[in-house]
């Protein structure tokens, strides 16, 4: 079963830093770009950023740009989001998703996790 | 960034009704379109990629349609667990950007 764990969620001041966790099973998580969404409570969802398979491209919201850094561990099946100066607009539920498509393009994500819940507050 | 426009926000409606939801982008993004149900406490689920894919596993009472700028997601007749929310997503390009959603519930 293919299968997304995320943890590392919390709650954290303003101008704080939390790590967030992907662990990948049932595939081959090696050749698949991978990505992390949020859903602020109440509100719609957003494509935050994503990671090439070997690690050497990343893409990122502008919003987040500057403050978060993808990275991946392909031996380990795992991905991360390092969040630093953490605003209170980041609160959100933060999902990971791995990213389906072919060559000529994204087709979109599946599957996804469960989400974990980063909440910014003082 | 190409902006996506779903409408209505939300719909009532009852089992075994035809429900289109439609979606507007910005600008041309070709068939990169995605749609998505989500449903309370949930994760988003893909149902339709390249705007009329059916992912594997989605009943086949949903489909998609649309090119360049508009598209639609058709339920053809309701079941109770297709109450939810659905949003339709560009992967066309950077930063893929979804529409606000539209709240499918029970009539």
């Amino acid at each position: 079963e293919v299968q997304l764990v995320e943890s590392g969620g919390g709650l954290v001041q303003p101008g704080g830093s939390l790590r967030l966790s992907c662990a990948a099973s049932g595939f081959t998580f090696n050749i698949h770009w991978m990505s992390w969404a949020r859903q602020a409570p109440g509100k719609g969802l957003e494509w935050v950023a994503n990671i090439k398979p070997d690690g050497s491209e990343e893409y990122y919201l502008d919003s987040v740009k500057g403050r978060f850094t993808i990275s991946r561990d392909n031996a380990k099946n795992s991905f991360y989001l390092q969040m630093n100066s953490l605003r209170v607009e980041d609160t959100a539920m933060y999902y990971c998703a791995r990213d389906v498509g072919d060559n000529s393009g994204w087709y979109g994500f599946d599957p996804w996790g469960q989400g974990t819940l980063v909440t910014v507050s003082s | 960034d190409i902006q996506m426009t779903q409408s209505p926000s939300s719909v009532s409606a009852s089992v075994g009704d035809r429900v289109t939801i439609t979606c507007r982008a910005s600008r041309g993004i070709s068939t990169w379109l995605g749609w998505y149900q989500q449903k309370p406490g949930k994760a988003p689920k893909l149902l339709i990629y390249t705007a009329s894919s059916l992912q594997s596993g989605v009943p086949s009472r949903f489909s998609g349609s649309g090119s360049g700028t508009d598209f639609t997601l058709t339920i053809s007749s309701l079941q109770p667990e297709d109450f939810a929310t659905y949003y339709c997503q560009q992967a066309f390009n950077f930063p893929f950007t979804f529409g606000q959603g539209t709240r499918l519930e029970i009539k």
